[in-house]
Parts: C-alpha cells; sequence; structure tokens
C-alpha cells in the first residue's frame, strides 16, 4: 500500500504571502497525484491533477510540481479564501490514497 | 452542471448494514467516462477511499473497485432507471462513524488519463450507535 505524508501539518502564512506545501509518496508514482482544497462544513474541492495541471476554474496562483516520490502544491500569493485544508491524493488502477492534509491558517 | 446529492439514515446501529445513495442531477450515471466514487472522513483518519463503479453502456453493466480494507463488507451498486448509485457497509462499528462523500472521479477517453474527482456531493454524516 502506498503512503502519503504530506507536511507541514500547519503552515502560518500572512495574506499575500507565499505558501509551499508538500507531499511525499512511499514509492514511486510517476504524476499520478491530485490536490484538493477543503473548506470547513465543504466538500473538498479538484485543484489539480496530473501532480501540475490546473483543474478548471481554479486560479493561477495555485501550482502543482514534481514526479516519482515528491510533490509540492505552492500559492503564489495567499487570498483570504485560500485558507483552508489542502489534501494530495495518490492514484493507480487498483486504489486512492489521501494524504493527512495540511491546514494553510493565518499568521 | 453535474451534482450530487448524498442521502440515507443518520444513525445505524452497530452490526447493521449502513447504505447511502447518491443521486446524480444535471448529467447521467450511464454514460460518459466516469467512475462514481464513495469517500469518507473523520477526524481521525482523514479521507478515506470507499471505492467506485463504473457503468458501461456499451455491456449493460457495472464494474466495481474497493479499498483492500473495506472490500469484504462493502458493495457499491448503480440503477441507471433512478441515476443514482448506492453504498452498503456490512456489519458496522463506531469506526464506520464518519462524514460520507459521492463524488464523480473524471478520465480521458479510454480511462487513459485521470482527471481526478471533480464533483463532490455536500456528504452525509452517519453515526453508528445502539
Amino acid at each position: 500500500e502506498i503512503v502519503m505524508t504530506q507536511s507541514p501539518a500547519t503552515l502560518s502564512v500572512s495574506p499575500g504571502e507565499r505558501a509551499t506545501l508538500s507531499c511525499r509518496a512511499s514509492q514511486s508514482i510517476s504524476n499520478n497525484l491530485v490536490w484538493y482544497q477543503q473548506k470547513p462544513g465543504q466538500a473538498p474541492r479538484l485543484l489539480i491533477y496530473g501532480a501540475s495541471t490546473r483543474a478548471t476554474g481554479i486560479p493561477t496562483r495555485f501550482s502543482g510540481s514534481g514526479s516519482g516520490t515528491e510533490f509540492t502544491l505552492t500559492i503564489s500569493r495567499l487570498q483570504s479564501e485560500d485558507f483552508a485544508v489542502y489534501y494530495c491524493q495518490h492514484y493507480d488502477n487498483w486504489s486512492r490514497t489521501f494524504g493527512q492534509g495540511t491546514k494553510v491558517e493565518v499568521k | 452542471q453535474v451534482q450530487l446529492q448524498e442521502s440515507g439514515p443518520g444513525l445505524v446501529k452497530p452490526s447493521e448494514t449502513l447504505s447511502l445513495t447518491c443521486t446524480v442531477s444535471g448529467g447521467s450515471v450511464s454514460s460518459g467516462n466516469y467512475y462514481w466514487t464513495w469517500i469518507r472522513q473523520t477526524p481521525g483518519k482523514g479521507l478515506e477511499w470507499i471505492g467506485y463503479i463504473h457503468y458501461n453502456a456499451n455491456a449493460y453493466s457495472a464494474s466495481t473497485t474497493y479499498n483492500p480494507s473495506l472490500k469484504s463488507r462493502v458493495t457499491i451498486s448503480v440503477d441507471t432507471s433512478k441515476n443514482l448509485f448506492s453504498l452498503k457497509v456490512n456489519s458496522v462499528t463506531a469506526a464506520d462513524t464518519a462524514m460520507y462523500y459521492c463524488a464523480r472521479e473524471a478520465h480521458s477517453s479510454q480511462f487513459y488519463y485521470n482527471y481526478g474527482m471533480d464533483v463532490w456531493g455536500q456528504g452525509t454524516t452517519v453515526t453508528v450507535s445502539s
């Protein structure tokens, strides 16, 4: 079973600053990675698929990178609506596995 | 646009069967390159993928894939006449208490490329307690 580990658990950032979130896979997963954003009381929202492709309607300040075992989600200039929990998710032919999430909070 | 809505009992007794339905509106559960998916979320374990179903309209058949850790207790089915898909979890315990989401996972033709879970229901809370 592939384990997805996200770091840090909590990231304190000021509005307008850059946020860099990490996701590590326990073994190589190529670019089979998706990022989601979840706000309190809401379902997750698709941000990035294929490790680096923004989903429809996602602002350009969100970018994903990485391949193999190391992945990064970068939010270039944090807006107030970006404070949320972010999850990475791996997929293959047999399963999907989520990371435990990174909470981005106001510094 | 496509919308999903979960429904079902909010309280289930231990050892009984949890049954949820996800109604699809604005689209068809029997068309397109989609996996109709169930996910649950708890404060302790976070997001957990339960499984998905895909309906092949050309073959009039459905195929399923389940989380290996839940496979022995889970069944996902589809009702094309009602445009919905369902989840059953047998022999529930307190560990099955969670927020349950249904979602649509989109794919390219031939299912070569995974576009992620692009549509989610609002979720429904299920508590297992006597």
